[in-house]
């Protein structure tokens, strides 16, 4: 059973536009999480991070929300660029030793021109 | 330039022939693990070590073995591939366990 769901496999946007991505997560015990972006051909760059005490990082066009009694973590993407298109992956931890992180099966963002 | 660098990164081989995958990373970092990535699961990690001859496994442990002798190589080690093994796969590091994960750039491995 996948700890961490991402139930969108693809997204398409039109530039310009907000982009969301969702990601749900089952363990109530996890505390932190990352996006991670991945083009073809290249392993995955770190995008945005939030821990359990937040419900908002924003970084430039990058924002994480962090609903955590619906486990629910979204990435919004304002305004969404023809660059952005990628797979998005979700990632979470329970940031105490010993744990390693999780990871979601990941979406494919589409961003039209 | 702060890398993860793994070789080689594309690989056709056959049942049964050991293989090793090369990990290395130039950031002093203390933890590494390994993941490979398939169609709709996303990437699911194989082994991590937390230091030098410190390794545990993962989620999906099987069919590997790995080794940490120099904090700054993890190789991954398929003593028998089989065709399941067939994946991509991404080698990553961090500073320490709980930090944000840098990853190599994969290596394609296909076992026929």
């Amino acid at each position: 059973d996948q700890q961490v769901k991402q139930n969108s496999p693809s997204l398409s946007v039109q530039e310009g536009r907000i982009s969301i991505l969702n990601c749900d997560y089952t363990n109530s015990m996890f505390d932190y999480f990352l996006w991670y972006k991945k083009y073809p051909a290249e392993g995955p760059t770190f995008l945005i991070s939030i821990s359990s005490i937040k419900d908002k990082n924003e970084d430039g066009r990058f924002t994480v929300f962090l609903n955590k009694s619906a486990k629910h973590l979204s990435l919004h993407i304002v305004p969404s660029q023809p660059g952005d298109s990628a797979v998005y992956f979700c990632a979470a931890s329970q940031g105490s030793y010993g744990q390693n992180f999780v990871f979601g099966p990941g979406t494919r963002l589409s961003v039209l021109p | 330039e702060a890398q993860v660098t793994q070789n080689p990164r594309y690989l056709i081989t056959v049942t049964g022939k050991k293989l090793t995958v090369t990990c290395s990373q130039n950031m002093n970092h203390e933890y590494m693990s390994w993941y490979r990535q398939d169609p709709g699961l996303g990437l699911r990690q194989i082994y991590y070590s937390m230091n030098v001859e410190v390794t545990d496994k993962g989620d999906v442990p099987e069919g590997y073995k790995v080794s940490r002798k120099e904090k700054r190589n993890f190789p991954l080690i398929l003593e028998s591939p089989s065709p399941n093994q067939t994946s991509l796969y991404f080698c990553a590091s961090s500073l320490s366990f709980g930090n944000t994960i840098y990853f190599g750039e994969g290596s394609w491995l296909t076992v026929v």
